[in-house]
């Protein structure tokens, strides 16, 4: 399997534009998470699905924010409008059967937002 | 929620010592503990994890301990070596089983 798969790699956009995130879980993982990372707060769960549902948004910052998992494969996340402090890297991450299985993270998508 | 915070932030070793970094949290009902390695640009990668009905787990150079009582766990890194050169984040498990990941420690091992 070649993981969890991230696109872009990089993103740099300016302020005011929208920005969509794409992840691929590894196949048959019933659970995928969206993280976000900065240098002052760390790594931050935004959301989590189970089996392509949304269980737990909590950790979503604003309504600017959503995310969605129409399959099992296939995942995203949108910020719109973007903002200078969305700046961040965003991780996918996916475990097999519950939270506490081991959670397999993507590469990441460095954002920029000018 | 759960609070997850580890010490020291930054921990220089020389290559060969030993390391050891510490993670406190807050819910008593936390019951899984994993840390994280994550190397400069790179993904989190799980390098160990331990499960409240344990005291310690090891694998070959990296261990881990738990302790319930006072609510914290460590990781023990023996016999250093420049690739052991990381951001190391620890990780708990609120009661509602997500994980509230900590700040991160940079340990740099000096050849």
């Amino acid at each position: 399997d070649a993981g969890v798969i991230q696109s872009p790699r990089h993103e740099v956009t300016e302020m005011g534009q929208e920005v969509t995130l794409r992840c691929k879980p590894i196949s048959g993982h019933d659970y995928l998470f969206w993280y976000r990372q900065t240098m002052m707060r760390g790594l931050e769960l935004l959301i989590y699905f189970n089996n392509n549902v949304p269980i737990d948004d909590s950790g979503m910052p604003e309504d600017r924010f959503s995310a969605k998992m129409p399959n099992a494969s296939f995942s995203t996340l949108k910020i719109q409008p973007s903002e200078p402090r969305d700046s961040a890297v965003y991780f996918c991450a996916s475990s097999l059967g519950s939270l506490t299985d081991t959670q397999y993270f993507g590469p990441g998508t460095r954002l920029t937002v000018l | 929620g759960e609070n997850v915070e580890q010490h020291p932030s930054t921990l220089s070793v020389q290559e060969g010592d030993s390391a050891v970094i510490k993670c406190t949290y807050s819910d008593s009902a936390s019951n899984y503990f994993p840390w994280y390695k994550q190397e400069l640009g790179k993904r989190p990668q799980l390098i160990i994890d331990i499960r409240s009905n344990v005291g310690e787990k090891k694998d070959q150079r990296i261990a881990v301990t738990l302790n319930k009582t006072a609510k914290h766990f460590s990781l023990h890194i023996t016999e250093t070596q420049p690739e052991d050169s990381a951001v190391y984040f620890c990780a708990a498990s609120d009661g509602n089983n997500r994980l509230a990941f900590g700040k991160g420690n940079q340990v740099v091992v000096i050849p």
